[in-house]
């Protein structure tokens, strides 16, 4: 399993763009990159997943460079609802974003400010 | 459309003593998932069912730790006995079929004393 490194802590303030980038330099052909995000006392959720490019949903963005060593999650517009443990993940999946074989690290704690 | 269910959401017992956890996926969800998740780190995966095989169960203490899905619907997680260090949440997860997007749900909080 190709393992990530993220930073460990972010912070920002209300209706500022933030970008998380995760490191994953042992990416396999088959491996997507999935995103995460944990509000403490819930289990995690899925954001979004990519393979290449970019890929944007309602949610967030994810910029994917064409060697795909690394990966960037982009949420617009936070607000301070945002604050929570966001998880970078790498592995072989389908089109969806399931769990299977993940390795979840100890992720990146975005805080957001007034 | 009703989440994963887990219960109890707490838990706190005496180190040497059992405890079971119960997960019940989403209506349908072939794969379910059970992840440890000790305070500061990620969630680590135990054991992952399809339907009710075992899919994978590599990271699974198999000398205290075990699961079962009867019937490839809910399932339940044992730790017999427990230790200090099994103390933290218990999350369970469920997705419609492998490689497909995972659902979890609130956890069970373990403390062993």
């Amino acid at each position: 399993l190709a393992k990530t490194t993220q930073p460990i802590s972010m912070d920002s303030y209300e209706g500022q763009e933030v970008n998380i980038t995760c490191s994953h330099n042992n990416i396999a052909t088959n491996d997507y990159i999935t995103w995460y995000q944990q509000f403490p006392s819930q289990g995690p959720r899925f954001i979004i997943q990519g393979y290449k490019t970019k890929v944007t949903n309602e949610v967030a963005s994810l910029f994917i460079p064409a060697d795909r060593k690394s990966s960037t999650l982009s949420l617009p517009r936070v607000s301070l609802s945002d604050t929570a443990v966001y998880y970078c993940l790498v592995g072989e999946r389908g089109s969806g974003g399931g769990a299977d074989g993940l390795t979840f690290g100890k992720g990146t704690h975005l805080i957001i400010q007034p | 459309e009703a989440g994963v269910a887990q219960s109890p959401r707490y838990k706190i017992i005496e180190k040497r003593q059992s405890v079971a956890f119960w997960c019940n996926p989403i209506s349908g969800h072939a794969t379910l998932y059970w992840y440890q998740q000790i305070l500061g780190q990620g969630p680590k995966l135990l054991i992952q069912f399809q339907n009710n095989g075992v899919v994978d169960d590599s990271q699974l203490p198999k000398d205290r730790f075990s699961a079962e899905r009867l019937k490839g619907v809910d399932s339940t997680l044992k730790i017999q006995p427990a230790k200090l260090e099994d103390s933290a949440v218990y999350l369970c997860a469920s997705s419609l079929r492998v490689n497909t997007e995972a659902f979890f749900g609130q956890g069970t909080r373990l403390t062993v004393v």
